[in-house]
């Protein structure tokens, strides 16, 4: 069964580059018409999109995160990752990754970033 | 593009049915029948429960079910028990093709 595990830096300091890694296990991330996917979740609120990539490489992007964010695909290392620049504390959160089509089907356990001085 | 509108909390007994609401805009839940739910326990990666408005994953109980009237979706759970105890999520494909997902409602089995 296809799982997914993200890695990332855990704390980091405003105005940084927050780089997170999805690798995905027993399967392959180019078969499929898949949509990979990363969403974050602020302590004690909601769930909010950051964006996607498709197999074919093409992305799509929150309007709201749009300028500070790429998502790019890696198929010789079976993962996908994300680059947010200048964060701040306000991109505190736990980072899932996760597989979309019509839905998200497959998560991560999460990876939690906290942005502080 | 603006989170859709769930209630913050919402509760009940053993045995009840309840129904959480999920609302948004013809741009969103209203335009698309690609509307989801997750349910989130405490410390946990969502899990998905409903898809394309009314579908159930293998292996998730026949208890829920989805539905959809305008530009509101609907989550309801029968004859709740103590493990559905948890967050749930709606979420729905938009006309930017994005996704936007609701605050989330907390579930208390009383």
């Amino acid at each position: 069964q296809v799982q997914l595990q993200e890695s990332g830096p855990g704390l980091m300091k405003p105005s940084q580059t927050l780089s997170l890694t999805c690798s995905v296990s027993s399967g392959s991330i180019s078969s499929g018409s898949y949509y990979w996917t990363w969403i974050r979740q602020p302590a004690g609120k909601g769930l909010e999109w950051i964006g996607r990539i498709h197999t074919t490489g093409r992305t799509t992007y929150n309007p709201s995160l749009n300028s500070r964010v790429t998502i790019s695909l890696d198929t010789s290392k079976n993962q996908f990752s994300l680059s947010l620049n200048s964060v701040t504390a306000a991109d505190t959160a736990v980072y899932y990754c996760a597989r979309g089509m019509s839905a998200f089907d497959l998560w991560g356990q999460g990876t939690m970033v906290t942005v502080s001085s | 593009q603006s989170a859709l509108t769930q209630p913050a909390s919402m509760s009940g007994s053993p045995g009840q049915s309840i129904t959480i609401s999920c609302t948004g805009t013809s741009s969103d839940v209203g335009g698309f029948n690609y509307v989801s739910w997750y349910q989130q326990h405490s410390g946990k990666a969502p899990k998905l429960m409903i898809f394309d408005v009314n579908k159930r994953p293998s292996g998730v109980s026949d208890r829920f079910s989805g539905s959809k009237s305008g530009n509101t979706a609907s989550l309801t759970i029968s004859g709740l028990q103590a493990e559905d105890e948890a967050d749930y999520h709606c979420t729905s494909y938009t006309s930017g093709s994005t996704w936007v997902f609701g605050g989330g409602t907390k579930l208390t089995v009383l």
